[in-house]
This record gives C-alpha cells, sequence and structure tokens, in this order.
C-alpha cells in the first residue's frame, strides 16, 4: 500500500497564480484532512472531509477550496495565491476519530 | 476548539524516561486523545491514542486522569532517534472542526 500521496512535492507560484494540490489514499478512510504548517509551528487544519462529496471548513479556512468527489482522493486549491500561503501542506487520512496517516507533505513557497 | 498547551520544549540523556504533559481544559465529552511523533521534513506519524485512564503499547504509555483535562505521554528509555517534536492532538473525525494540533513540544535527547 503506498498509504497517502501528495502531488507535488514543491511548487513556487507567483502571487495571484492559482494551483490544486492532489492527496491520494489508499486504505478506503472516510476521513481526510488538509493541514499547513509554518516553519516552527505546529499543524492547522484547513478543510476536511468525513466522506466523499462532503467537506467542512477548518480552523484556517480562508483562501482556499476543497473538493471530494471521490472517497480516495481529497483536492485543495488554492484561487489567487498570497505570500501569506507559504507554507507545508499536509494532508491526512483516517478510519473515523482514529490515527491519522499523514503523507509526505508539499512545500509551496509564493512570491 | 479544543485548544491545547505543551511545553515548548524538554531535554533528556539516553536511557531515560520522559513525560510530557498537554493541556486541554476544553476537551469534549466523545474526543479522543491522540499522540504524533514528527521528524524535520516529514509528516507526523502516530504514536498513541487514548480516551481514559491508561494506554500502552509497544513504544509509549498514556496517561489520562478522570477529568480528562490533561494527558501525559510516557517514552520508556529514550535514545537519540527520539529526538523530534511531539504534538498532542484532541479531537478528530467529525470534531476536527473543533480540533487543534497546538505548537507541540521539541524533545532532545543528549548522549
Amino acid at each position: 500500500n503506498a498509504g497517502v500521496t501528495q502531488t507535488p512535492k514543491f511548487r513556487v507560484l507567483k502571487t495571484g497564480q492559482s494551483m490544486t494540490l492532489l492527496c491520494a489514499q489508499d486504505m478506503n478512510h472516510e476521513y481526510m484532512y488538509w493541514y499547513r504548517q509554518d516553519p516552527g509551528m505546529g499543524l492547522r487544519l484547513i478543510h476536511y472531509s468525513v466522506g466523499e462529496g462532503t467537506t467542512a471548513k477548518g480552523e484556517v479556512p480562508d483562501g482556499y477550496n476543497v473538493s471530494r468527489l471521490k472517497k480516495q482522493n481529497f483536492l485543495l486549491g488554492l484561487e489567487s495565491a498570497a505570500p501569506s500561503q507559504t507554507s507545508v501542506y499536509f494532508c491526512a487520512s483516517s478510519y473515523r476519530e482514529y490515527e491519522q496517516y499523514f503523507g509526505p507533505g508539499t512545500r509551496l513557497t509564493v512570491t | 476548539l479544543a485548544k491545547t498547551t505543551q511545553p515548548i520544549s524538554m531535554d533528556s540523556y539516553e536511557g531515560q524516561e520522559v513525560n510530557i504533559t498537554c493541556s486541554h481544559n476544553n476537551i469534549a465529552t466523545n474526543d479522543y486523545i491522540t499522540w504524533y511523533q514528527q521528524f524535520p521534513s516529514q509528516g507526523p506519524r502516530f504514536i498513541i491514542q487514548g480516551y481514559k485512564t491508561k494506554v500502552k503499547n509497544e513504544v509509549a504509555s498514556l496517561f489520562i486522569p478522570a477529568d480528562r483535562k490533561s494527558s501525559t505521554l510516557s517514552l520508556p528509555r529514550v535514545s537519540l532517534s527520539d529526538t523530534a517534536v511531539y504534538y498532542c492532538l484532541v479531537g478528530a473525525g467529525t470534531n476536527a472542526g473543533k480540533s487543534t494540533f497546538g505548537d507541540g513540544t521539541t524533545l532532545t535527547v543528549k548522549p
């Protein structure tokens, strides 16, 4: 099993550009999450999903959109990137409220 | 939010037992408490999860008092490879929108 994979691993954007981060899991988990982690800080939840076709806001949702069209995929979109969105983005999945399995992260820089 | 508070950093020596405490005063009735370990440039990795009393697995123990307003992660006989950041997370799954990781505890194990 690949577990949780994230695409791409690195990306540099200019202010105002858009992009989509893809998260895929092969564990048949219902729950999926997107976090961001700024240098020296903990993870902050952006959006999460408790099942296919459902999404909900986390702690820091502004400037991001998500979609969960397929159970195994959770997409995070930035419509108009800003330098404040420079961060490392982690995706995770879990079976209900139990342990979360994290992907390797996407390092995003917005100039 | 299920706000969590942990010590920013701790130092220990190889072979010692390390206890890291997390405070979570506004934990909800159905929240689980989960601890994760994170190495630089990697996603967090699950250590242990509990709801109440004591839980133990092959790498750690988790102590949760009756009021559940705090929890203590115990790492027996730490080694240099245990140097990492440790996070407690309260709530997940359907409670994910009310949960937060906090800033974590940086554990440094010295020879």
